[in-house]
């Protein structure tokens, strides 16, 4: 089955504890992107990848890191998270930039 | 910032009527694209048209796009309780999307 699959779907940290939000998609899709929703806001964007080796800020970066090493593997990590990261993440994937996304079920990450 | 704003942020109809949701959006887009979410999921995408493209119809959606107000509307006609959602605009150009349409379809 084609899909975007997120781990952890749920995950409580505490400030300061480095974590990775994982994100794979298996469609062979070239671009790979992240996102955040918060009420009120709608999705933002974190950081994409047009392909592998290449990635870029979207509007919120800061205080995130991204790799994309494989062409399937786009890993958000939060090497010092704080309370105002408390937010419901999505990956998404696209056979190119300008295409439909596809996206994951969502990870509510709660930074106490 | 945000490229599409949806209007309105929230609508309530009953079963069997239509139901319209706009878009705004500020700068030359490549394309637009709609998406459906439903509480809280991962978003579904329902529709693309393309900048050189002024209608698009999908089964019971139907999209416009009117790039010198810069605006998309799309349409479900015949809605069912099964429509209740959040629905979403957004803009290839870069991809930034609006903060939604809160649509409730009562049986």
């Amino acid at each position: 089955e084609a899909q975007v699959t997120q781990n952890p779907r749920y995950l409580i940290t505490v400030t300061g504890k480095k974590l990775t939000v994982t994100c794979s998609q298996n469609m062979n899709h070239e671009y790979m992107s992240w996102y955040r929703q918060d009420p009120g806001l709608g999705l933002r964007q974190i950081y994409y990848s047009m392909n592998v080796e290449v990635t870029d800020k979207g509007d919120v970066p800061e205080g995130y890191k991204v790799s994309r090493k494989e062409k399937r593997n786009f890993p958000l990590i939060l090497e010092s998270p704080s309370p105002n990261q408390t937010s419901l993440y999505f990956c998404a994937s696209s056979p190119q930039g300008a295409y439909e996304q596809y996206f994951g079920p969502g990870t509510r990450l709660t930074v106490t | 910032s945000q490229q599409g704003e949806e209007d309105p942020q929230a609508l309530s109809i009953q079963e069997g009527e239509n139901a319209t949701m706009n878009c705004s959006y500020k700068t030359s887009i490549n394309n637009l694209q709609w998406y459906r979410q439903n509480s809280g999921r991962g978003l579904v995408h329902l529709i693309l048209i393309r900048s050189n493209e002024r209608e698009k119809h999908s089964g019971r959606l139907r999209v416009t796009l009117d790039t010198s107000k810069k605006s998309s509307s799309l349409l479900i006609t015949a809605s069912r309780a099964a429509d209740t959602a959040s629905y979403f605009c957004a803009t290839w150009g870069d991809m930034r999307f609006g903060a939604g349409t809160r649509l409730t379809v009562k049986p």
